[in-house]
């Protein structure tokens, strides 16, 4: 069964902290994205990356980076969290042979910034 | 840029017919896909639509229509269980040839009995 597993389910951290949300998957897939889901305003994507070392900015990069040091692994990080970034943070991966584009999310991480 | 609309809330009874329907601006297109998430879970892909027409799975039906830039998706006989979010999302070419998925702001159905 295919799975992407993300090791925080809820967090909570203060103003400043710097903040490491973590992301494996288990399908050998070359593309992992992580979104950002808000009430209202659905997902929306924050960096990818489509190969080992690689990445991209989404819509949202601004206050994030990421780390994709091995293919299975893929790291979202807020340098200085802020409130603002309380949020549902989700990791999903893609395979490159797919004909649907088909995107398999984690569970999502609750952040909590006070 | 790109942009979806669709409903932000969907009402429906038990053993009812309902549509979600998705209208997007994007350039690029490469095609139409429709995810579902209960409350607390992650996203789970339902279908696919790259070419015009109706793409059928089991209770759930998706729609494409190309050149009116516009999708849905059916749920016939509704049961409890389909309570949730729907996104849609297109698939068009970003940077570097990557196809990436933009999703709308979701639809909130709820089934009452």
């Amino acid at each position: 069964d295919v799975k992407v597993t993300q090791s925080s389910r809820y967090l909570v951290k203060r103003t400043g902290e710097k903040v490491f949300l973590e992301c494996v998957q288990d399908m050998d897939h070359e593309n992992m994205f992580w979104y950002r889901q808000d009430p209202g305003l659905g997902l929306r994507l924050i960096y990818f990356s489509y190969d080992v070392k690689m990445k991209e900015k989404g819509d949202i990069p601004e206050g994030y980076s990421v780390s994709r040091e091995k293919k299975e692994r893929f790291s979202l990080i807020l340098e200085s969290a802020s409130t603002n970034q309380t949020s549902m943070y989700l990791c999903a991966s893609r395979g490159d042979r797919t004909n649907t584009g088909e995107l398999f999310f984690g569970e999502g991480s609750r952040l909590t910034v006070l | 840029g790109q942009s979806l609309e669709q409903p932000s809330e969907v009402t429906a009874v038990e053993g009812a017919i309902v549509q979600i329907n998705c209208t997007y601006q994007t350039s690029g297109f490469y095609g139409l896909s429709w995810y579902q998430q209960h409350d607390g879970g992650a996203p789970t892909f339902l279908s696919y639509n790259a070419l015009d027409g109706l793409e059928e799975t089991g209770r759930f039906s998706s729609f494409l229509s190309r050149s009116d830039s516009y999708g849905y998706l059916l749920l016939q006989e509704l049961q409890m269980k389909d309570s949730a979010s729907y996104f849609c999302a297109v698939r068009d070419e970003k940077s570097g040839g990557s196809y990436i998925p933009t999703f709308g702001r979701g639809t909130s159905l709820i089934v009452h009995p």
